[in-house]
């Protein structure tokens, strides 16, 4: 069964410390993402990973960054962590849908990690 | 205006009826659309996807598209109980980014 695994499923932090969020698939997969999910907002892009050490904004990086030393693994850090970042954080990783349609990212989720900033 | 907009809910319907679930988009460029399922405290897991107009079938679901309207719908045929449960609409805007709503809400009354 494949799978994509996050290192904490909740945890709790004071303001101004530093945070790690890990996050492994062993899917092969080429793409990797870092999504936060807050109530009535939905899932917000933070920043994705399209190959190893290669990293994109999505639409909420400020704040926030990534690291991405090897294929399986993806880091997301919060340099200085704020109380407006209580959150649930999922993972994700995609491989691309070789059916000649338009682009398609097909996503497997990791469990997430909850956390409160204090 | 959000890219993605559903209505958020709660959708109840009776066991054995049909839910239909409805999801704008803004971005005319997107090109491929999802439907996941997300139970609560869990994580969302793919339904189904589509590309084209017109109508995909999977078993018990329906998913609908409408480019021109900008439009796409999930029906769930004969609701069961398992199907309670938050909705999650996606569009594609390219090969990474995938622009989501924020939800629907689905409970299924036995």
């Amino acid at each position: 069964d494949v799978k994509v695994t996050q290192s904490s499923r909740y945890l709790v932090k004071r303001t101004g410390e530093k945070v790690f969020l890990e996050c492994v698939q062993d899917m092969d997969h080429e793409n990797m993402f870092w999504y936060r999910q807050d109530p009535g907002l939905g899932l917000r892009l933070i920043y994705f990973s399209y190959d190893v050490k290669m990293k994109e904004k999505g639409d909420i990086p400020e704040g926030y960054s990534v690291s991405r030393e090897k294929k399986e693994r993806f880091s997301l850090i919060l340099e200085s962590a704020s109380t407006n970042q209580t959150s649930m954080y999922l993972c994700a990783s995609s491989f691309i849908i070789g059916t000649g349609e338009p682009g398609a990212n097909v996503l497997t989720f990791g469990a997430g990690s909850r956390l409160t900033v204090l | 205006q959000k890219e993605v907009e559903q209505n958020s809910g709660p959708l109840s319907v009776p066991e054995g009826a049909i839910a239909s679930l409805n999801c704008t988009y803004s971005d005319r460029g997107s090109q491929s659309f999802f439907w996941y399922r997300q139970y609560s405290g869990k994580s969302p897991e793919l339904i189904m996807f589509i590309y084209s107009n017109g109508d995909k079938e999977d078993g018990r679901f329906t998913a609908q598209l409408n480019k021109a309207s900008q439009y796409v719908s999930l029906l769930i045929r004969d609701s069961q109980p398992s199907d309670s449960a938050t909705y999650l609409c996606a569009a594609g805007i390219n090969d990474y980014k995938l622009s989501f709503g924020a939800g629907t809400t689905v409970t299924v009354r036995a």
